[in-house]
């Protein structure tokens, strides 16, 4: 069955900080792959996606890029800022058409 | 654009009791889905709905839970008999017709069974 394994966290970083955070995934097909974002005490955010091989999703100064040899759709952000912490969720999605979620990972930004 | 709301946000009850939440979907949006999301996980898939059918369950929905959508607009999930187990919070969301890859969360139910 499909599956999405992601870096645990916390993820403790300084503001401007360079951020990856690692996803893999196992899945029959070709799936769609996602980013989701749950920031405090708000519900789950789509933050970027991508629906093939080789697509780059990007939005908000994120991005993540489908790796279909390494299966991997790692995100990754050049410089945080306090705002992006949050909780980032990794999913897959296929013709099942719903979607398989990661564990989370938590983001912690200071300044 | 009001987004997905679900209600009640909050609701704690009893071992045994029943207990019922409600989702209003964003307008217009055919397909409606149910998550479920325990401490510190990823939420886990429950159901979904095209208009008013219900086109698939997982196998985490045990008897005891059943789902509605009778008019496919608002849909209902009722869970009987609520175990310790069922503590989690129950997420909704919608997509438009034609993009399932679009699904819009809403806040959630946090449900504590005692």
């Amino acid at each position: 069955g499909n599956s999405v394994t992601q870096m645990e966290g916390p993820v403790t970083l300084s503001e401007e900080a360079f951020l990856t955070i690692n996803c893999t995934y196992t899945a029959t097909g070709y799936p769609s792959l996602f980013w989701y974002v749950q920031y405090p005490g708000e519900g789950l955010q789509l933050l970027l996606k991508a629906t093939k091989a080789d697509d780059k999703g990007s939005n908000k100064g994120f991005e993540a890029t489908y790796r279909k040899e390494t299966t991997s759709f790692h995100l990754e952000k050049g410089s945080v800022q306090v705002s992006d912490s949050a909780v980032y969720f990794c999913a897959l999605g296929d013709a099942g058409n719903m979607l398989t979620f990661g564990g989370g990972t938590r983001l912690m930004v200071k300044p | 654009d009001t987004g997905v709301s679900q209600d009640p946000r909050h609701k704690i009850t009893k071992r045994g009791q029943n207990v019922t939440f409600r989702c209003d979907p964003i307008s217009e949006h055919n397909r409606l889905y149910w998550y479920r999301q325990t401490l510190g996980q990823g939420p886990e898939f429950l159901t979904y709905f095209q208009n008013e059918a219900q086109l698939e369950k997982s196998r985490l929905l045990s008897d005891r839970f059943s789902a509605e959508r009778p008019k496919g607009s608002f849909s209902t999930l009722e869970i009987q008999r609520t175990e310790q187990g069922d503590s989690a919070m129950y997420l909704c969301a919608s997509s438009p017709a034609g993009r399932w890859d679009e699904q819009f969360f809403g806040p959630g139910t946090r449900l504590t069974v005692l």
